[in-house]
This record gives structure tokens, C-alpha cells and sequence, in this order.
């Protein structure tokens, strides 16, 4: 199975931050990333696919880069219905697996 | 537009079975995979696995073989999850989410609300 790790775990931001969080697979997956934004109660909402496509309707503060292992989601400035957790998933091969999370705090 | 609508909450005794729902309205149902995916009180996303409604084949992730069925009613445009001889680990929420069969990223681009699943005697 591919092992999807992010970092960090989780980290405080002030609105108007520009936020980055990593997420790196146990092998090389292409471009067959996708970022997910969770808020606590609610589904997760599809930003990213494909490693850099911004889903449609999707702000663009959000971007997302990366090939191979290594991946980016890069908020450029935090606004105030960001803060929630965001999620990474590989779809190169099955089973399908996601990071463990970011969630990103107010400072 | 495209909205999955999942059946409610249930409390179940340890053993006993339960069926979720997830109805599919405003696109071509068989034209995109249905996943399932589960998130442990405080855990983050789990992938159960898949069904295609197309062929109506199924794809389970290890762990969730066995007590774990997907299947589907093309004609209502819904489908469903049923687990089996409930233990108190299986409390959760269960998400349905689709991906489009024609992309090969596979992204989960609409997702049902969730259904909590829980189970306590």
C-alpha cells in the first residue's frame, strides 16, 4: 500500500497567512494526488486534483503542486472559513489512501 | 445539481447488521464509481473501497472484507452499504463519495453528508 504522510500535523496561522502544507508517498504516485479541505461535521470538499487542478469552484488562493513523492497545497492568504482540516489522497493504485491530516488552527 | 443524500444515524447493539443508504441525483449514475469511506470518532479518512455501477463489480480495501458489502439499485439511482455482525470498533461516520469513471485521478469530487454509525449495548 502507498503511505501518504503530511507535515505538519497541524499548526496555528493568523488570517492573511500564506499557509503550506507537505505531503509525501511511500513511492512515487505521478500526478495522482488530490486535497481534500474538511470542516468538523461536514464532508471533505475536493480542492486539488490531479496535484495541481484547482477543482471547479474553488478559490484561488488555493494551489497545489508536486510530482513523484513530494506535494504542496499552498494557501496564499488564510481567510477565516480556512481554518478546518485538510486531507491528501493518492489515487495511483488501490487501496486508495489519504494522509493523516493537517488541521490548521487560528493563532 | 449533484447531490448525495444519505439515510440518518443509527444506534445498533453489538452483532446486529445495519444498512446505509446514499441516493444519487443530478447526473448519470452509472457513469461514475461510488467509494465509500470511513472516519473513526476523531480519526481522519479511511477508503473502504468501491463499487462500479456499470458492471456492478466491487473493489474492498483489506479490513474490509467479509462482514463489508456495497451494492446498488441502478434503477433508484442509489447505493448502499451494509455491515455486518456489528462491533463497537465499527462506530463511526460513513461517507459515500463519487468519482468520475471516464478521469484517471480518480477524485472524490461530491460526497455525501456522512452517516453515524454507532454501536453500543
Amino acid at each position: 500500500d502507498v503511505q501518504m504522510t503530511q507535515s505538519p500535523s497541524s499548526l496555528s496561522a493568523s488570517v492573511g497567512d500564506r499557509v503550506t502544507i507537505a505531503c509525501r508517498a511511500s513511492q512515487t504516485i505521478n500526478i495522482y494526488l488530490n486535497w481534500y479541505l474538511q470542516k468538523p461535521g461536514k464532508a471533505p470538499q475536493l480542492l486539488i486534483y490531479a496535484a495541481s487542478s484547482l477543482q471547479s469552484g474553488v478559490p484561488s488562493r488555493f494551489s497545489g503542486s508536486g510530482s513523484g513523492t513530494d506535494f504542496t497545497l499552498t494557501i496564499s492568504s488564510l481567510q477565516p472559513e480556512d481554518f478546518a482540516t485538510y486531507y491528501c489522497q493518492q489515487t495511483f493504485s488501490t487501496p486508495i489512501t489519504f494522509g493523516q491530516g493537517t488541521r490548521v488552527e487560528i493563532k | 445539481q449533484v447531490q448525495l443524500v444519505q439515510s440518518g444515524s443509527e444506534l445498533k447493539k453489538p452483532g446486529a447488521s445495519v444498512k446505509v443508504s446514499c441516493k444519487a441525483s443530478g447526473y448519470t449514475f452509472t457513469s461514475y464509481h461510488m467509494n465509500w469511506v470511513r472516519q473513526a470518532p476523531g480519526q481522519g479518512l479511511e477508503w473502504m473501497g468501491r463499487t462500479k455501477p456499470n458492471t456492478g463489480k466491487s473493489t474492498y480495501a483489506q479490513g474490509f472484507t467479509g462482514r463489508f458489502v456495497f451494492s446498488l439499485d441502478t434503477s433508484a439511482s442509489t447505493a448502499y452499504l451494509q455491515i455486518s455482525s456489528l462491533k463497537a470498533e465499527d462506530t463511526a461516520v460513513y461517507f459515500c463519495a463519487r468519482d468520475y469513471g471516464g478521469s484517471p485521478y480518480d477524485d472524490f469530487d461530491f460526497w455525501g453528508q456522512g452517516t453515524l454509525v454507532t454501536v453500543s449495548s
